[in-house]
């Protein structure tokens, strides 16, 4: 059974930074790209960025360029989101996703909420 | 404001079909096979419904179906059972923009 577990999330003030973790199961980790996608409180799903099966490409929603860095570690199976200069509108729940097809999400985590606030 | 777009609410009764809409352009929805659906229920992840425009994972009943005309693509859900009562979000690979895919601003079906 595939599994994503995602952690890390919780409350920060603007300006702080966050890591965000995913803990994959029942798969092959290392075949999927992967994604984050985030949802704001009562809004809609965003696409934050994706990282290749061996983490040699990796791309970024325009929002969060230069503050947030997608990683992985195929040896631990895991997914990582390191979230720096956080901004009010950062504030989400972040899900960690499977790819299996272009733009294509099979798999989602159950979410981990990140609050911005001072 | 959402780059695909899909209407706020729809509504039906069980047993009926209804079709959610989700209108992009030709550098997302028109251009590329890959559109997906999304249904996701309160306080929960959402869920792949259909990929690649009108295939169905496993699991996912044949009552949901999808097509794609032009920029607009569609999701209809016949015989309209209460637990369909969700959110659904439309999807679109979009290779050639700064994004890799865009989502509509979702729909909130309710079964009357």
């Amino acid at each position: 059974e595939v599994q994503l577990v995602e952690s890390g999330g919780g409350l920060v003030q603007p300006g702080g930074s966050l890591r965000l973790s995913c803990a994959a199961s029942g798969f092959t980790f290392n075949k999927y790209w992967m994604s984050w996608v985030r949802q704001a409180p009562g809004k809609g799903l965003e696409w934050v960025a994706n990282i290749k099966q061996d983490g040699s490409e990796k791309y970024y929603v325009d929002s969060v360029k230069g503050r947030f860095t997608i990683s992985r570690d195929n040896a631990k199976n895991s997914l990582y989101l390191q979230m720096n200069s956080l901004r009010g509108e950062d504030a989400a729940v972040y899900y960690c996703a499977r790819d299996f097809t272009a733009g294509t999400t099979d798999y989602w985590g159950q979410g981990t909420l990140v609050t911005v606030s001072s | 404001q959402s780059a695909l777009t899909q209407p706020a609410s729809v509504s039906g009764s069980p047993g009926q079909s209804i079709t959610i809409s989700c209108t992009g352009t030709s550098s997302d929805v028109g251009g590329y096979k890959y559109v997906s659906w999304y249904q996701q229920h309160p306080g929960e992840a959402p869920k792949l419904m259909i990929y690649e425009v009108s295939n169905r994972p496993s699991g996912v009943p044949d009552r949901f179906s999808g097509s794609k005309s032009g920029n607009t693509a569609s999701l209809t859900i016949s015989g309209l059972q209460a637990e369909d009562e969700a959110h659904y979000y439309c999807s679109s690979y979009t290779p050639n923009t700064a994004l890799d895919r865009v989502f509509g601003g979702g729909t909130k079906l309710t079964v009357l």
